[in-house]
């Protein structure tokens, strides 16, 4: 298995762009997680996804952000219009729902906003 | 609110100085506990679940305790491949797939 696909790996950007990051899942897991990591702020859950529908959003820092998953393997998370404070890597994570069980991370995409 | 602690922050170990990280955490009702390794520029990867209180993992030179206030991972000789970011996520019982991750302990073993 190819494990979790991110896109791009790298992005920069000037602030007030419209940024999107992709993420395909481990096929057959049917849970999909969206994270930010900063060093201040570590590792920090955004939203999840069960079955396609988001389950917890709270994570989601402002408007500013929004997140679909229009099918099981795919998922895509957007910045608009996009701060430098959003500077990080996300990650996206897989897993079989019925959890908690681990989660398969993605190699990330670190994003910078200038 | 859970909250999860890891300590220390960094640590700094020559090769075959075994020594403990430790994740304290405050979760009603817990369940288990997830131990991760991440390696810079990489996404996190997972070690160990530990489920019960007493129940210990091991692998390779890695092995990790868990209590109902904290969980401890120790490192036996360790190796300059050992190297990374360990985090660590507890879980509660019944609760739902959101994890709170500590902030890590960055281990540095020097040859």
């Amino acid at each position: 298995d190819a494990g979790v696909i991110q896109s791009p790996r790298h992005e920069v950007t000037e602030m007030g762009q419209e940024v999107t990051l992709r993420c395909k899942p481990i096929s057959g897991h049917n849970s999909l997680f969206w994270y930010r990591q900063t060093m201040m702020r570590g590792l920090e859950l955004l939203i999840y996804f069960n079955n396609n529908v988001p389950i917890d959003d709270s994570g989601m820092p402002e408007d500013r952000f929004s997140a679909k998953m229009p099918n099981a393997s795919f998922s895509t998370l957007k910045i608009q219009p996009s701060e430098p404070r959003d500077s990080a890597v996300y990650f996206c994570a897989s897993s079989f729902v019925g959890g908690p069980s681990e989660q398969y991370f993605g190699p990330g995409t670190r994003l910078t906003v200038t | 609110e859970d909250q999860v602690t890891q300590s220390p922050e960094a640590l700094r170990l020559q090769e075959g100085e075994s020594s403990s990280l430790n994740c304290s955490y405050t979760v009603s009702g817990l369940r288990g506990l997830f131990w991760y390794r991440q390696d810079p520029g990489k996404g996190p990867e997972f070690l160990f679940t530990l489920y019960s209180a007493g129940e210990e993992k091991e692998k390779e030179r890695l092995k990790a305790t868990l209590t109902k206030k904290e969980s401890f991972l120790h490192i036996t000789a360790p190796k300059p491949e050992d190297s990374a970011t360990y985090l660590c996520a507890p879980f509660a019982q019944g609760g739902s797939e959101k994890l709170v991750f500590g902030k890590g302990t960055k281990l540095t073993v020097n040859p």
